[in-house]
């Protein structure tokens, strides 16, 4: 069975300061990898699709890096805005399902 | 931009009443998915659709639990009886097919009480 881990659960950064969010899974032998967004009490928002295949994806201020060999992936957000807090899921594509970690939860304060 | 659409998007009920949720789909996604969200968890599968056909419900208490997607469009998730560990979030989610990308609709809160 897949196991995702996010770490840290909780970070704040000042506004300006780079994010980055890490994303670890047992399993490597994925489809794709999937960020997402959800503000409180919200759905999710799709931020980057990674196929096995790619390295990394960019999105505006958002990078997102992918090493299958080790497992990782890395959510960059360059400077960070108070807009930016919220919680960043992670979710490993595999047997036609998505695995989700219990997300990082981001407070950016102005 | 085309959205998944969720209803109603809180639902409060007592203990051992039943409940129904509604998804809509993005136009043309022939994947549809259920998964519920506990408070400070990630979401977890319940049930996946491929067109009208069950692709996985492994997960799903069938004891309690039953959906369907009669005719390969929207869907309906039900609970019956509702016990209060059901209380969570019940998010849809479709693809245009298995394994792309997945969107996801608002969610619905459900309160057991």
């Amino acid at each position: 069975k897949q196991e995702v881990t996010q770490i840290p659960a909780a970070l704040s950064v000042p506004e300006g300061e780079n994010l980055v969010l890490n994303c670890s899974f047992t399993d490597s032998a994925i489809y794709n990898l999937q960020w997402f967004r959800q503000d409180p009490g919200k759905g999710l928002t799709s931020l980057l699709l990674i196929q096995s295949s790619q390295r990394e994806q960019t999105s505006g201020r958002l990078n997102a890096s992918l090493d299958k060999s080790s497992g990782r992936s890395t959510l960059y957000i360059a400077a960070s805005q108070p807009g930016d807090s919220a919680t960043y899921l992670c979710a490993v594509g595999g047997n036609n399902r998505l695995a989700f970690g219990k997300g990082n939860q981001v407070v950016v304060i102005p | 931009e085309a959205e998944v659409a969720q209803s109603p998007r809180y639902k409060i009920t007592e203990k051992s009443q039943a409940v129904a949720f509604w998804c809509d789909p993005i136009s043309g996604h022939a994947t549809l998915y259920w998964y519920r969200q506990i408070l400070g968890q990630g979401p977890e599968l319940l049930v996946q659709f491929q067109d009208e056909s069950v692709v996985d419900d492994s997960q799903l208490p069938k004891d309690r639990f039953s959906a369907e997607r009669l005719k390969g469009v929207d869907s309906t998730l039900k609970i019956q009886p509702a016990e209060l560990g059901d209380s969570a979030m019940y998010l849809c989610a479709s693809s245009r097919i298995q394994g792309y990308e997945q969107y996801f609709g608002p969610g619905t809160r459900l309160t057991v009480t």
